[in-house]
């Protein structure tokens, strides 16, 4: 059985600061792997994927995360957070054979403070 | 091209009754999936829909059933209402099952009274 942990349900950082959200994956064969952004009383909007090649994915808005397979990580970051980084980021898994039936974890909230 | 579409947007019940939430898939998807979000949680695999079939089930009592249309669009019934059945439902095309680009709706807000 697959699963995600997301550390730190809640991460606030300054406006132009560094954004750091985890995630940790538990597969046992190799996953697909996912960044999702939720806006308020919206629905899920994927930021980034990997799936295979280059382990350093680049997503929409900024975002990267690197596939690490011996840390079984795929952390997300942003050199320089903006005030509309505000919101809820998820982090799912999936087999590669059924890539549409998504593990998530609970989720980290991201603030961003002037 | 439309995106992934859900109806109605918010869905008050009582506990005992049932429900019916909509969701029109994105042109040309044949794979349907749902997804309980409850407050504060995650998103749940509830079950998927690949060409008016089944195509597996997350851990969710037989009282979560479902329904694929010729035209793609899906439906979920959820009978014998509980309180903890209060959720944000969400429903996901993908062009196939295995397919890695997967677009979300907006969402059905449910509240069991």
């Amino acid at each position: 059985a697959q699963s995600v942990t997301q550390l730190g349900s809640h991460v606030s950082v300054s406006e132009g600061a560094l954004v750091l959200l985890r995630c940790n994956y538990s597969s046992s064969v190799p996953p697909y792997l996912f960044w999702y952004v939720q806006y308020p009383n919206q629905g899920l909007q994927l930021l980034l994927k990997y799936t295979t090649g280059a382990t350093l994915v680049k997503g929409i808005n900024g975002f990267e995360a690197e596939f690490k397979k011996s840390e079984t990580s795929f952390h997300l970051t942003k050199p320089s957070a903006h005030m509309s980084d505000a919101a809820e980021y998820f982090c799912a898994v999936s087999d590669r054979g059924t890539a549409s039936k998504l593990t998530f974890g609970t989720g980290t909230r991201l603030q961003v403070t002037l | 091209e439309t995106g992934v579409t859900q109806s109605p947007t918010h869905l008050i019940k009582t506990r005992g009754q049932q429900v019916t939430l909509r969701c029109s898939s994105q042109s040309g998807h044949n794979t349907v999936s749902w997804y309980q979000q409850a407050l504060g949680q995650g998103p749940q695999f509830i079950f998927q829909y690949y060409r008016e079939e089944e195509n597996g089930r997350g851990n969710f009592p037989p009282r979560f059933s479902g329904l694929q249309f010729p035209n793609y669009s899906s439906e979920l019934n959820v009978n014998a209402l509980e309180l903890d059945d209060s959720a944000l439902y969400l429903c996901a095309s993908s062009l196939e099952p295995s397919g890695s680009e997967q677009f979300f709706g907006p969402g059905t807000r449910l509240t069991v009274l």
